[in-house]
């Protein structure tokens, strides 16, 4: 059973633009929410992340919305640039000690295009 | 700080045969955890281990197993290999210092099963 679906599953914008990526979870558990940024033949890295004590998240260009009622979270990426060019991540886990079990979305491939 | 650190980078092993592979945390940092990522299933949770011991554990057969050593550093086996294990694995790890959720990537070793 997957526990956190995301959408799209590719997404193509153009430079300046504002790609926006879904995601949904179902465990009403989870209470820590990374999005990951992977380059082709790198691991994934750490972006930004929220918990459901707030709606809304930014840190420079990369901004998160958490909505706890809906179970759903999504990651906005202002003034998209071609360097952003790469798999997306979100993630969901429980954030108290011994349960370090990321569950992860599917990902979402952007492309930003010059 | 150095990141993790994971070897070897790439191996290409026949079916049947087992392998090792190595992860390095980062300096501090008591809790590793393995991942397993291919195109059809994503990112997937292998197993979590905390000073020396297996905390957590994903799906997976009894094919795939690991270990952590005094000094964090941890060890992941695959037995009787198949091609499906073809993938790229990924060891993470993180530290109540730094939020216990926070999980740093390191780069993968990608794994061809022929």
């Amino acid at each position: 059973q997957q526990q956190v679906k995301q959408s799209p599953q590719s997404l193509i914008v153009q430079k300046g633009g504002i790609p926006i990526i879904n995601c949904a979870y179902e465990n009403t558990a989870f209470d820590y929410f990374p999005w990951y940024q992977q380059f082709p033949g790198k691991g994934p890295a750490l972006l930004i992340a929220i918990r459901p004590d707030v709606s809304e998240k930014k840190e420079g260009r990369f901004t998160i919305s958490f909505n706890k009622s809906a179970k759903q979270f999504s990651l906005h990426i202002m003034d998209s640039q071609p360097g952003d060019s790469a798999t997306y991540f979100c993630a969901a886990s429980r954030s108290f000690a011994g349960s370090e079990k990321l569950v992860f979305g599917k990902g979402t491939k952007l492309t930003v295009n010059p | 700080k150095a990141g993790v650190t994971q070897t070897p980078r790439y191996l290409i092993k026949t079916r049947g045969q087992q392998v090792t592979l190595s992860c390095s945390p980062i300096s501090g940092h008591r809790s590793v955890s393995w991942y397993q990522q291919t195109p059809g299933q994503g990112l997937q949770f292998l197993f979590e281990y905390f000073s020396e011991t297996q905390r957590n554990k994903g799906n997976f057969p009894g094919r795939f197993s690991g270990r952590q050593f005094s000094n964090s550093r941890s060890e992941m086996n695959v037995s009787t290999l198949e091609l499906g294990d073809s993938a790229l694995y990924l060891c993470a790890s993180s530290s109540p210092e730094a939020g216990a959720e926070t999980q740093y990537f390191g780069p993968g070793t990608r794994l061809l099963v022929l």
